[in-house]
């Protein structure tokens, strides 16, 4: 019964690989994201995506994609890892509306090396 | 542009109150969120303010000023249990973004 799930939990690879991860939120929102959470804990957003649009933080690399199969899916491709990319990745959901607030995933910790 | 601004760490003793300090800066404004975040675990939401003024919750309280830019969160009755992150968020006018200020690393001591 998780709200928001993430798989993996941990993720460990070499440099210059692609990798997934994928997240599903069981709360019915219609709203998702993608934050990245780095050494110095700043968590920072990358995407946001319903399904009418997908907002992209200007300053993510291409790199970066998200992938949403249906509403309750939003999954983050990543090609040609480097070692800056090593972080906590973190999921969230919310229902559309300003005072929502964000329901995370558990987050997946991405090691590269 | 953003710009949230909190102290990066506190150290305060159980049973006492703390006081949280989050300034802003941003681009249009719909809204402040204090989320909880222990280490190793996701954040945790802990408050919501749009208007000016006090939002109690248990021992947990949040102030918001829009016309200052600042909000607080305070903690009464400080437990153990308490020493954790707290990341004071500020949600955008535009695409009503979350964006989240540093945190402030609160240690809870006997």
């Amino acid at each position: 019964d998780t709200a928001v799930s993430q798989t993996p939990k941990y993720l460990v690879t070499q440099m210059g690989n692609d990798k997934s991860i994928k997240c599903e939120q069981n709360l019915g929102h219609d709203t998702m994201y993608w934050y990245k959470q780095d050494s110095k804990k700043f968590l920072k957003i990358m995407f946001s995506y319903n399904n009418k649009e997908l907002i992209i933080n200007e300053t993510v690399p291409n790199r970066f994609s998200p992938k949403s199969p249906d509403k309750a899916h939003l999954n983050l491709h990543i090609n040609s890892l480097e070692l800056g990319d090593s972080a906590v990745y973190f999921c969230a959901s919310s229902q559309e509306g300003s005072g929502t607030a964000l329901s995370f995933g558990p987050g997946t910790r991405l090691t590269v090396l | 542009g953003q710009n949230i601004d909190q102290p990066t760490e506190m150290t305060a003793t159980e049973g006492a109150i703390v006081q949280i300090n989050c300034t802003y800066q941003t681009s249009g404004f719909n809204g402040l969120f204090w989320y909880q975040q222990h280490a190793g675990e996701a954040p945790t939401f802990l408050s919501y303010n749009v208007l000016d003024g006090l939002e109690e919750k248990g021992r947990f309280s949040s102030f918001l000023s829009r016309s200052k830019g600042y909000s607080y969160l305070l903690l009464k009755e400080l437990q153990m249990k308490d020493s954790a992150s707290y990341l004071c968020a500020v949600r955008d006018g535009g695409a009503n973004n979350l964006f989240f200020g540093t945190g402030t690393r609160l240690t809870v001591i006997p």
